[in-house]
Order: structure tokens, then sequence, then C-alpha cells
């Protein structure tokens, strides 16, 4: 099931500057997408979400941008500190699953150098 | 901050054998999940629950799977006889809206299941 797509497994940035973590997904009945943070040996942690009638959202340091014509979606932290480092999954579902479904990516890990 | 409590935190089973995975959801919530990650995959849908019947399950939930909400708090995940390849970290989570699909989900800290 490849239908939301992380295609960098690890990114590292240095403190201060800003992390982009990319998205891409294939289903175009999807219409809301939400990314998580997650620890080692946590659950994921809520960051921030997007519904398709949006194509930016703002919550703080996190920004998450939403081009629905390229099917892509993108998490920028700025300006990214150390406690960022962790690992980041995007995921989407559609309104047809009433049941919620989140379709996971595969996870990008940030890591955010001092 | 309410947050999604599992227990345990981690279970070794042998093959074969029963398994009850427990969740407390936030206590407003409406709406339940469980999702597996196996080590070095994908977070994976399993089943969401409201009203007290499955909304919508995967086909990994299969007859082996079943989920209850005994009572008001926990919302438990039923593994009727262990495989090795069910070895995983299973996730609860809960969301308020009943319409579930644009309310955030809200997850565990996971309970890992080690089938031997």
């Amino acid at each position: 099931d490849q239908q939301v797509k992380q295609n960098s497994p690890s990114l590292s940035v240095q403190e201060g500057r800003i992390s982009i973590l990319n998205c891409d997904y294939t289903n175009s009945m999807f219409d809301y997408f939400l990314w998580y943070k997650k620890y080692p040996a946590e659950g994921p942690t809520f960051l921030i979400s997007i519904s398709s009638i949006k194509d930016k959202n703002e919550d703080g340091r996190f920004t998450v941008f939403l081009n629905k014509s390229a099917k892509h979606l993108s998490l920028h932290i700025v300006p990214s500190q150390p406690g960022d480092s962790a690992v980041y999954f995007c995921a989407a579902s559609a309104q047809q699953n009433q049941g919620g479904k989140l379709i996971f990516g595969q996870g990008t890990e940030l890591s955010v150098k001092p | 901050e309410p947050e999604v409590t599992q227990t345990p935190s981690h279970q070794v089973t042998q093959m074969g054998q029963e398994v009850i995975l427990r969740c407390v959801p936030i206590s407003n919530h409406l709406y339940f999940y469980w999702y597996r990650q196996i080590l070095g995959q994908k977070v994976e849908f399993l089943v969401s629950f409201y009203n007290n019947e499955i909304s919508e399950k995967s086909e990994i939930f299969d007859d082996q799977f079943s989920v209850e909400r005994p009572d008001g708090s926990n919302f438990t995940l039923k593994i009727r006889s262990t495989k090795l390849e069910d070895s995983a970290m299973y996730f609860c989570a809960s969301s308020l809206d009943p319409q579930g699909h644009t309310d955030t989900q809200y997850f565990g800290p996971g309970t890992r299941l080690t089938v031997l």
C-alpha cells in the first residue's frame, strides 16, 4: 500500500535553520492530512493538520503546505530546535472512509544538530 | 492534558496463545481505533469503532482479532491465537468527532507485543 509516500528516510538540519519534510500521495480521494511526530518507544503525537479546502495551515513554528494538483504536502519547521529531532509521519484520510482510517507514510527521521 | 493510555507496555506470549491489549481512550472521545507498526514498517490501520460497533476494518483484521468496549472507559483488542507475525507495536487512538474523519486522532504510547 503506497498511497502515502515519504521518500526521504532521513533529514539532518542545523539548529535555527528551516526543516522541510515532504510527503506525496496518490489517492485523489484523500481530503484531510495530518503530521505526527514520534519519539522512540512512544506513540505518534499530533502536530498539525490541513483540510483539502486549504493550501496552508500554520501553528507556531510549524506550517503545512498542500499542493493538491501535485498531490504533495510539506511540513516546514522554522526555526528548527534540537528537541524537534524525531520521526515525522504524514497521514491522510478520505471522507468516503467514514471509519476515519488514516493511511501513513513511512516516516522521515529528522535530526537537528546544535 | 488528557491522554490515551495503554496497558501493558510490553507483552510477551507464546504462539497460539490469546492476548488482550487494553486502552483507555480520552474520556469524552467517541471514536476509537487500533493501529499496529511492525518493526521497520509503516503504521497500519487495523480497525475503527464507534457506537459499540466496528465502523471499518482492514484486511489485517481477520477472525483472529476482535475489539470490545467492555465498560465506559476501556477499549480492548483481543488476538485469539497469536502468530509470530503478530509481533508489533500496537497503538490505540481516539477522536472526538462522531464523524471521525476530519477530527484529530490522538494516540497512546503503544503496547509492544512479542510472540515467541
